[in-house]
């Protein structure tokens, strides 16, 4: 069964600590993508990889970091240097050469 | 990078009435997607719109990009319960990233 997966679904963490997110497709795409969602707001692009071992920032990377070192992971790490780290966070994945993207059921983030 | 505004933030409606949700950039764009979120849920591609004054349809659901390709709407038919959620635009930049517009979120009345 192919498809995005993001894992867990929920996550508490104290403010402070870092933590990881963790998105893995078995699509065979090569290209992923990090968003940020607040409530009643659109989706921002936090980082985007294109192919393994290459990544590039998005509109919003700061306090966050990301690792490509296998075609089907694209790990976010939050870190105690994003401000405001509570938010719904969605994964995205697309074949090279198509704008469509398929996304992940997402991570709901929350810094206590 | 790209901007893309969408109106309106929000809209309810009773069942069996139209809805559109519009998307404007000050700038020309290569081709603008249509995503549709479920509360609580993930975004889902709904269609993307390439050609100048396209217009595409998927049952009630009519899509069209504007003749200068700098804007674009989407049309609901009679809508229904199952319509809920929130509609966003999205344009591509030059290494493939999405912006997104605001969004549009829907509420069906029964």
């Amino acid at each position: 069964d192919g498809g995005i997966t993001q894992s867990p679904k929920y996550l508490f963490r104290k403010e402070g600590q870092n933590v990881t997110l963790s998105c893995e497709q078995n699509l065979n795409h090569d290209a992923m993508y990090w968003y940020r969602q607040d409530p009643g707001q659109g989706l921002r692009l936090i980082y985007y990889s294109q192919i393994v071992n290459d990544f590039q920032k998005g509109d919003i990377a700061e306090g966050y970091s990301v690792s490509r070192e296998k075609k089907e992971s694209f790990p976010l790490t939050v870190t105690s240097a994003q401000k405001n780290p509570t938010a719904f966070y969605l994964c995205a994945s697309s074949i090279s050469g198509s704008d469509t993207q398929y996304f992940g059921p997402g991570t709901r983030l929350t810094v206590l | 990078g790209q901007q893309v505004m969408q109106i309106p933030q929000y809209q309810h409606v009773q069942e069996g009435e139209d809805f559109t949700t519009y998307c404007n950039s000050s700038t020309t764009l290569s081709n603008i997607q249509w995503y549709k979120q479920r509360p609580g849920g993930h975004p889902v591609f709904l269609i993307q719109l390439v050609k100048s004054g396209e217009v595409k349809k998927q049952k009630r659901l009519t899509f069209q990009f504007g003749e200068a390709k700098k804007n674009s709407s989407l049309h609901i038919t009679a809508t229904q319960t199952t319509d809920v959620g929130t509609y966003f635009c999205a344009v591509t930049g030059s290494a493939r990233q999405l912006t997104f517009g605001s969004g549009t979120q829907l509420t069906v009345l029964p």
